[in-house]
This record gives structure tokens, C-alpha cells and sequence, in this order.
């Protein structure tokens, strides 16, 4: 089976400016996650949505950002206004079920210059 | 909320050594300890996970065991090989947590000589 997409990979933006991160789960994942790591620390919860609902975004650090999951399939994670601090690998991961570990994506590496 | 802290941030072993990387958490709720390994450009990958009804648990190279009355877990890889360097990043998650919310470690840059 296809393993979670990201896209892009690299994106590399002024600040200020917007940026749509993209995400595509394993075929038939409810669970969909978004993660950061920011500065080689630990990765860190950004959300959690089950099929197109939100289950939890207690990890969204402002209202700068925007996860969407229009039908339940791909996610967006949209930064506007990008701010420098907003560098870092944004992953997202999913899993059929709730109760154990789940595929990550590749990561697009965001820098905000 | 849940800490999890991870020790060393770096290691370097020869080929064939054994590597130990070791973790603590702050919520005694947590139940659920996954150890993910991340390779250049890729994506973290789960390499094996423990709950906490078990004390330990092997997959070929590579156990890991619990302590839940100290709160922390370790990770242990035999006979290392060069495929094995990658950075390991361990991560627990809270069992009333019912939206599966990781915290994770902050990571060990593991270095295999060979």
C-alpha cells in the first residue's frame, strides 16, 4: 500500500507570506495527525482529526494556523502569516485505529526567511 | 501535561556494540511507549512499541523495557550495524488521552562506526 504523502518537501518562503502543506493518509486511515519539529527538538503535536473532524488541536500554537480535511481524505496545514519561528519539519502520520503507533510522512521542511 | 526527556542526544558506538538510549516520562496515566527511528530525508519510523502490562520485549536486535514504577524506558540494540545509525526518538502517550496525542523525546543522533 502507498505510505502517507507529503508535499511539497522543501518550501522555502519570506515572512509573511503563506504556505499550504499538503498531507495524503494511507487509503482508509480515519486517524490523520499533524507534528513539528522545530530547531532539532522534539517533535511536538500540532492535531488529530478523525475522518474530517478535529478531534483534538490542542497543539496549534495560534491562530496563524489552519488545518483542513475537507471529506475526510487529504489534509492541508496552512501558515498565514508565516513568522521566522515557524521553520522547521512538519509531519503528519495516520493509523486506522486509535490505540497504537501510526505512519509518519516524509516531512515537508518549511523555512521562513 | 505529559514530559518525556531522552538521554544521550548523541551516541556513538563501534560496529557491533551494543547502544542503550533511555527515556523518562512525567505522567504515571501513560501506557503506551513507542520507539521510532528516523533515517535522512525520511519520515520517523515505528521499530517497536510497548504497553504497559509488559516489562519487556525483544524483536530480534532490538528490546525494549518499562519500568513503570521509576517511569522510564529504555531502548536497547545488539550486534549494531552500520543501517543502524539514524536518529531514535521514544514517545509516550496518556491513556485518557483519547485522541492518541504522542509526546516525544527529543531525540538521540545514534553514530555506528563501522
Amino acid at each position: 500500500e502507498a505510505g502517507v504523502t507529503q508535499f511539497p518537501s522543501h518550501s522555502v518562503i519570506e515572512k509573511g507570506q503563506t504556505v499550504t502543506l499538503r498531507c495524503d493518509p494511507i487509503s482508509g486511515h480515519d486517524n490523520l495527525y499533524w507534528y513539528r519539529r522545530v530547531m532539532g527538538k522534539e517533535i511536538k503535536f500540532l492535531l488529530h482529526f478523525v475522518k474530517e473532524s478535529k478531534q483534538d488541536e490542542s497543539g496549534m500554537p495560534n491562530n496563524r494556523f489552519l488545518a483542513e480535511r475537507t471529506g475526510g481524505t487529504y489534509s492541508t496545514l496552512k501558515v498565514q502569516p508565516a513568522e521566522l519561528e515557524d521553520s522547521g519539519v512538519y509531519f503528519c502520520a495516520s493509523s486506522q485505529e486509535t490505540g497504537g503507533g501510526y505512519t509518519f510522512g516524509s516531512g515537508t521542511r518549511l523555512t521562513v526567511v | 501535561g505529559e514530559n518525556v526527556e531522552q538521554h544521550p542526544s548523541t551516541l556513538s558506538v563501534q560496529e557491533g556494540d551494543s547502544a542503550v538510549i533511555k527515556c523518562t516520562y512525567s505522567d504515571s496515566a501513560s501506557n503506551y511507549f513507542p520507539w521510532y527511528k528516523q533515517e535522512l530525508g525520511k519520515g520517523p519510523q515505528l521499530i517497536i512499541d510497548i504497553r504497559s502490562n509488559v516489562g519487556e520485549k525483544k524483536d530480534q536486535r532490538i528490546a525494549v523495557t518499562l519500568n513503570k514504577t521509576a517511569k522510564h524506558f529504555s531502548l536497547h540494540i545488539t550486534e549494531t550495524q552500520p543501517e543502524d545509525s539514524a536518529v531514535y526518538f521514544c514517545a509516550a502517550r496518556n491513556a485518557n488521552n483519547a485522541g492518541n496525542m504522542l509526546t516525544f523525546g527529543g531525540g538521540t543522533r545514534l553514530m555506528v562506526k563501522p
